[in-house]
């Protein structure tokens, strides 16, 4: 299985550009989930979602876009750069909750805003 | 709300010294707790899992137990290897039910083993 795949693992984008951070799961997994990871802040959840249809805000959703159209696919966008959003980003997915499992994360997208 | 304290790095020690990384909890009833680990690089990746009281998760060496009383999950390891370096994250996901089930990460402890 691949897991959890996010693409592209790299992008420089300009002030004011818009892009759509790619995540894909071929596990089922009913929840979705996205984070930033910045230095000296963990990692911060931007938005999830709990199936297809279903999205939430998390801690730190400005500036971010999100739909759940099926199961598999969980699209972050960035509706207009900002040098606060370079960071890592990573997509994550879970089959219950997180509760027993835990969550399986993609190898992340480092994200640079000039 | 719920929040994880782990002590803060950077951790340094030698090949074959005995590693604890500190992690308290702030959460209601029962959650279930984790450890990740980031290598260079890539991904988090499960390391290691507790779902209930005076559990005791273990992988690779590694070993946690799930103490309600002091709301801890410390990480041990016995002997650490230089591959063992990484960025290691303690984690909740609370009890309940809902769509209460986000992930809560501490800030990541970074361990550099060296030869």
């Amino acid at each position: 299985n691949a897991g959890v795949t996010q693409t592209p693992k790299f992008q420089v984008l300009k002030t004011g550009q818009s892009m759509t951070l790619q995540c894909a799961q071929d596990m089922n997994h009913e929840y979705m989930s996205w984070y930033r990871q910045d230095p000296g802040m963990g990692l911060r959840l931007i938005h999830y979602s709990v199936g297809a249809g279903i999205t939430d805000q998390g801690e730190v959703p400005n500036g971010y876009n999100v739909s759940r159209s099926t199961t598999e696919d969980f699209p972050l966008r960035l509706l207009s750069a900002a040098p606060s959003q370079t960071s890592v980003y990573f997509c994550a997915s879970s089959r219950d909750r997180g509760r027993s499992g835990g969550y399986t994360f993609g190898s992340g997208t480092r994200l640079t805003v000039v | 709300g719920n929040s994880v304290t782990q002590m803060e790095g950077p951790v340094t020690l030698s090949e074959e010294a005995f590693l604890t990384i500190n992690c308290t909890y702030t959460a209601t009833g029962y959650p279930s707790l984790f450890w990740y680990v980031q290598y260079p690089g890539e991904g988090l990746q499960l390391l290691l899992k507790a779902t209930k009281a005076d559990d005791k998760g273990s992988n690779k060496g590694f070993e946690a137990t799930y103490r309600k009383e002091t709301t801890s999950f410390h990480l041990e390891k016995g002997s650490v290897q230089v591959s063992d370096s990484a960025v290691y994250f303690c984690a909740l996901t609370p009890d309940g039910g809902g769509s209460n089930y986000k992930l809560t990460f501490g800030k990541g402890t970074l361990l550099t083993v060296n030869p």
